[in-house]
């Protein structure tokens, strides 16, 4: 079955870096845009950025641009998330998933994101 | 950028009666080549948000036939028949027409 296992999260302090991860199994991997969807505690479900399955595309939300970069290995069937200069505001639930005919299809169990001095 | 509004914003429903969400977006939500992207989601407490429908009617594997969606253009609608208590949630539209955007509703929680 589907799986995608988010992992990097944890406490980091205001302008800090955090890279997360995600491992993804039991369906075509390369073939598939990904995605990263935050939410913020509370809060809705807010889109990040998205990666075509070659790396030619890539898109980032405005909140983000400039700060965050989105990458994926397909040998490790894996997807990144650089978040670099992080705000009180980027605090969050961070989600992983594929995009197949512009729907999200499959959502990772989720990463949190804390940004406390 | 597209706006998706939905409403209630909270939703009290009864055991056994229906229920319906609207979803409002503020651009048309039909692509140039005819289909529409507008798909709804469940986030059950504690749960990562789970896809129920996609280009507005399709329901994904496993998903009850109580959960139904209707609409076109910029105005949706998704109904559930008769609610179960395993329907408690937040419920999400999400527009995927306008890339390179995805957009979200803000939600509207549903409880009994």
């Amino acid at each position: 079955q589907v799986q995608l296992v988010e992992s990097g999260g944890g406490l980091v302090k205001p302008g800090g870096s955090l890279r997360l991860s995600c491992a993804a199994s039991g369906f075509t991997f390369s073939d598939d845009f990904m995605t990263w969807i935050r939410q913020a505690p509370g809060k809705g479900l807010e889109w990040l950025s998205y990666i075509s399955g070659d790396s030619s595309i890539i898109y980032y939300a405005d909140s983000v641009k400039g700060r965050f970069t989105i990458s994926r290995d397909n040998t490790k069937k894996s997807l990144y998330l650089q978040m670099n200069n992080l705000r009180a505001e980027d605090a969050a639930i961070y989600y992983c998933t594929n995009v197949a005919d512009s729907s999200i299809e499959y959502w990772g169990q989720g990463t949190l994101v804390t940004v406390s001095s | 950028d597209v706006v998706m509004t939905q409403s209630p914003l909270s939703l009290p429903v009864t055991l056994g009666q229906p229920a319906s969400i609207s979803c409002t977006s503020s651009q048309s939500l039909q692509h140039s080549n005819g289909i529409t992207y507008l798909s709804w989601f469940l986030q059950r407490p504690g749960q990562s948000p789970r896809r129920l429908l996609y280009k507005v009617s399709n329901r994904d594997s496993g998903v009850p036939d109580r959960f139904s969606g209707s609409g076109s253009g910029t105005d949706f609608t998704l109904q559930i028949s008769r609610v179960e208590a395993e329907d408690v949630g937040i419920y999400y539209c999400m527009q995927g027409t306008h890339w390179p955007q995805l957009t979200f509703g803000g939600g509207t929680k549903v409880e009994i």
